[in-house]
């Protein structure tokens, strides 16, 4: 059964730091592009990044750019989200997301992080 | 970048309804367009890719269509079950862009 689970959110003052994490189980992690997707309170989904098998091929949201840097370990299964210089319009719940190859086909539950002083 | 416009935002309807939504792309996308449903307080599932392709364990009800930069998602009979958000994403190109969902409610 393919798993991704999502850890690593929190509260956090503006200009803070989070590293998210997913681990992924069920399926050959090296094998698959991966993703972050998010969704603020009560509204919709916002493709955050992208990263390719081999991290040969990594893409950014423009909102995002330059504060956000994503990463994998295939040899621990797992995918990285690091944001830095956080605001409050990145309140949000953030998913980790498999990708073949570029659209959604199975998701992780979410974690939830939150930018407030 | 590619935008992606769904109509109507919202929508009522009752159980056995046929229910289309659609997906306006900014630019033609040649079927590079997956739906999703998502219930509150729950990920996004994935029904559909290719526009018309029914990813495995959902129900026949659902299908896709359309080509070029419009797109729709029908519900033949809407079952209680169905009433979710629904988004269209494209994956033509990047940045990857999601529609900004239809709510399907009770009527």
């Amino acid at each position: 059964e393919v798993q991704l689970v999502e850890s690593g959110g929190g509260l956090v003052k503006p200009g803070g730091s989070l590293r998210l994490s997913c681990a992924a189980s069920g399926f050959t992690f090296s094998s698959y592009n991966m993703n972050w997707v998010r969704q603020a309170p009560g509204k919709g989904l916002e493709w955050v990044s992208s990263i390719s098998t081999s991290r040969s091929y990594i893409y950014y949201a423009d909102s995002l750019k330059g504060r956000i840097t994503i990463s994998r370990d295939n040899a621990k299964n797992s995918l990285y989200l690091q944001m830095s210089s956080l605001r409050a319009e990145d309140t949000a719940v953030y998913y980790c997301a498999r990708a073949t190859p570029d659209y959604f086909d199975f998701w992780g539950q979410g974690t939830l992080v939150t930018v407030s002083s | 970048d590619i935008q992606m416009t769904q109509s109507p935002s919202s929508l009522s309807a009752s159980v056995g309804d046929r229910v289309t939504i659609t997906c306006r792309a900014s630019q033609g996308i040649t079927n590079s367009l997956a739906w999703y449903q998502q219930k509150p307080g729950k990920a996004p599932n994935l029904l559909l890719y290719a526009a018309s392709r029914l990813e495995s364990g959902v129900p026949s009800r659902f299908s896709g269509s359309g080509s070029g930069t419009d797109y729709t998602l029908t519900i033949s009979s809407l079952q209680p079950e169905d009433f979710a958000t629904y988004y269209c994403q494209q994956y033509y190109s990047n940045p990857l862009t999601f529609g900004g969902g239809t709510k399907v409610e009770i009527k």
